[in-house]
């Protein structure tokens, strides 16, 4: 069975601290993606890892990729309280006719 | 430009009634999503277009939901006979197509609430 598992699923954390959120699946998979998700809205996608090694980063935001791992890093730099918000990752592979398969969300609140 | 929209975005219906919930795409993406969303879950995959044809319907929970696009853009989700049980936020998403990789784009979504 294909399976992502996010950890944690929840997260309470202070402005300026810095966290990572981590995602493993349980596939080969070269694809990986990372979507935002604000309460009551839809889901914004922010990084797309497409190879072993991938590092993408968007102001305070880092995602990594480690294909031999079957693990991602989502990395928060001195949080901010406008990053509270629900992380979702999601991989594709062929054995999911490229479907995507999404982790449960990690729940991030950024007290100030 | 524009993104991918939904309408209604609000649905109240009784149990037992019939609805339709519609999604535009992004003009030019070819493969269209549907999946429905539980309070503090994740998306669940519903159905897969890829043009006019549904290339992935296994995510439909049973013959009550049927989705349609006929021309290639638009899509309608269909849902007969509704029960309590189908209150979600029902998201769709489109991408660009092919299996280059597979970053979807979503719209609002519609939350139907089943009295």
């Amino acid at each position: 069975e294909l399976k992502v598992e996010q950890n944690p699923l929840f997260l309470s954390m202070q402005e300026g601290k810095n966290y990572t959120i981590y995602c493993n699946y349980s596939t080969t998979s070269d694809r990986l993606y990372w979507y935002r998700q604000d309460p009551g809205k839809s889901l914004e996608s922010l990084f797309v890892l497409l190879s072993n090694g991938a590092v993408k980063q968007e102001g305070r935001l880092m995602a990594s990729l480690d294909t031999k791992a079957r693990l991602s890093t989502l990395h928060i730099t001195a949080a901010v309280h406008d990053l509270s918000a629900t992380y979702f990752c999601a991989v594709d592979t062929v054995h999911s006719n490229y479907q995507l398969i999404w982790g449960a969300g990690t729940k991030l609140i950024i007290k100030p | 430009g524009a993104g991918v929209s939904q309408t209604p975005s609000n649905k109240v219906t009784e149990k037992g009634k019939y609805v339709e919930l519609r999604c535009d795409p992004i003009s030019g993406h070819t493969a269209l999503y549907w999946y429905r969303q539980s309070l503090g879950q994740g998306p669940e995959f519903l159905i897969y277009f890829q043009g006019t044809g549904a290339a992935d319907d296994s995510g439909l929970p049973n013959d009550r939901f049927f989705a349609v696009r006929p021309e290639g853009s638009v899509s309608t989700l269909k849902i007969q006979r509704t029960e309590r049980g189908d209150s979600a936020v029902y998201l769709c998403a489109s991408s660009p197509g092919g299996v280059a990789y597979n970053e979807q784009f979503f719209g609002p979504g519609t939350r139907l609430t089943v009295l």
